[in-house]
């Protein structure tokens, strides 16, 4: 059971360049999500997902596409690469029975080893 | 959106019990409270999570204030590899957001 693959660990690109950061889980978890950590701070949601088809921003999604065609992956992309992109990148999935402050609540967050990317 | 505050930074020795504090005034009577870790150089880590009654683990235990406005996650012998930022959060009552903040950053002494 490999939980949540992310791939590439790292990753180094010119402004101006796109890539995408991919995040892969084989839990058949419903609820998918990215952060971005930049040095010494906490985690701030980009976007997430509760399901196949269906995606919502987080508190940054500004630079940031996803989309979710299967269960299994909830690929992040960079159209055009910005210095300020520069962090490391996690992604999370989950359970999702429901909405948070309801049964959802209690669903945990399993996180991947993180993505770092260098934009320069 | 409740809310949590935690100390920035504590110190304990090894060995020693911790108890790490979180401050959650404006939580409401369905959310539940979570307590994630993340080890140095690693993707965040689940610990623990409650609702109204304390909860034990193999690797903590969370106690939830009678009026839930606070909660402390207690690691009974803190170890070396016990070394981390913990962070407590609620998932936003009525969407699927987990939002984290800074939290605090434990340093375990030998």
């Amino acid at each position: 059971n490999a939980g949540v693959t992310q791939t590439p660990k790292f990753q180094v690109l010119k402004t101006g360049q796109s890539m995408t950061l991919q995040c892969a889980q084989d839990m058949n978890h419903e609820y998918m999500s990215w952060y971005r950590q930049d040095p010494g701070m906490g985690l701030r949601l980009i976007h997430y997902s509760v399901g196949a088809g269906i995606t919502d921003q987080g508190e940054v999604p500004n630079g940031y596409n996803v989309s979710r065609s299967t269960t299994e992956d909830f690929p992040l992309r960079l159209l055009s690469a910005a210095p300020s992109q520069t962090s490391v990148y996690f992604c999370a999935s989950s359970y999702s029975s429901g909405l948070a402050g309801s049964q959802g609540g209690a669903n945990v967050l399993t996180f991947g080893a993180g993505s770092r990317l260098t934009v320069l | 959106d409740a809310k949590t505050t935690q100390p920035n930074s504590m110190e304990s020795n090894e060995e020693e019990p911790v108890h790490l504090p979180c401050n959650h005034s404006t939580i409401s009577g369905t959310d539940y409270i979570h307590w994630y870790r993340q080890l140095p150089s690693q993707g965040p880590e689940y610990v623990i999570h409650g609702l109204t009654s304390n909860v034990n683990n193999r690797m903590a235990s969370l106690a939830i204030a009678e009026d839930r406005k606070s909660s402390t996650l207690i690691l009974h012998r803190a170890t070396l590899r016990d070394a981390a930022v913990y962070y407590c959060i609620l998932p936003t009552s009525g969407t699927y957001k987990y939002i984290f903040g800074t939290g605090t950053r434990l340093k375990v002494l030998a």
